[in-house]
């Protein structure tokens, strides 16, 4: 499958805890954008990122949530210290290029916190 | 503000019936326009690109059409299969590479 994968499909953490998003692109994208999609509302923005470097976290809270590319190995969104209000499922995309191009999106990860 | 609103929010056909789907959009300058197609349970699967005013795209029973303001997804002759949710995203053209979506339009083909 060289679609873009995300895992795990399913994560429960209780608050406190701390959950980690994994996403591996689709072969030679090099472009990846995380997404949060809330009941009843739209795909939101969080961040874009390309290998080992942060180009855009405008839509990303300033506090608990962190994403990285490394040079080897998945995206990870990380959030620390979950509360309730982070249940959501989120979703991965990338592209080729920037701008312009279609983004491909994973089967997301639905996070729930109890 | 960058904005997408997408109507109805939910349509109900029977098959054969066609019908079009509607996206309204505010930006300050349009790189593409993009349509999705969400499955329950499924990530946004890609549909068409749309970059200027006039564009029209065709895939088997969708067509989806471009002016400065709007864009639609013409469904013709829907099948069961066809039933999901139906994204509209926007890329401006002066805020990087983020899309902005609309919230969807839920729609069920009745056998």
């Amino acid at each position: 499958n060289a679609g873009v994968m995300q895992n795990p499909r399913h994560l429960v953490r209780r608050r406190g805890q701390e959950a980690r998003l994994r996403c591996s692109p689709m072969k030679g994208h090099s472009h990846v954008y995380w997404y949060r999609q809330l009941p009843e509302e739209g795909l939101k923005f969080m961040v874009y990122l390309q290998k080992e470097n942060i180009i855009d976290e405008s839509g990303m809270p300033k506090e608990r949530f962190s994403a990285e590319f490394p040079k080897e190995g998945p995206s990870i969104l990380r959030i620390q210290q979950v509360v309730r209000g982070d249940s959501a499922a989120y979703f991965c995309a990338s592209s080729p290029i920037q701008g312009g191009q279609p983004q491909h999106f994973g089967d997301g990860t639905r996070l729930s916190i109890l | 503000e960058d904005q997408v609103t997408q109507s109805p929010e939910a349509l109900r056909l029977q098959e054969g019936e066609s019908s079009s789907l509607n996206c309204s959009y505010t930006v300050s300058g349009l790189r593409g326009l993009f349509w999705y197609r969400q499955d329950p349970g499924k990530g946004p699967e890609f549909l068409f690109t749309l970059y200027s005013a006039g564009e029209e795209k065709e895939k088997e029973r969708l067509k989806a059409t471009l002016t400065k303001k709007e864009s639609f997804l013409h469904i013709t002759a829907p099948k069961p299969e066809d039933s999901a949710t139906y994204l509209c995203a926007v890329q401006p053209a002066n805020t990087g590479n983020q899309f902005y979506f609309g919230t969807g339009t839920s729609l069920t083909v009745i056998p």
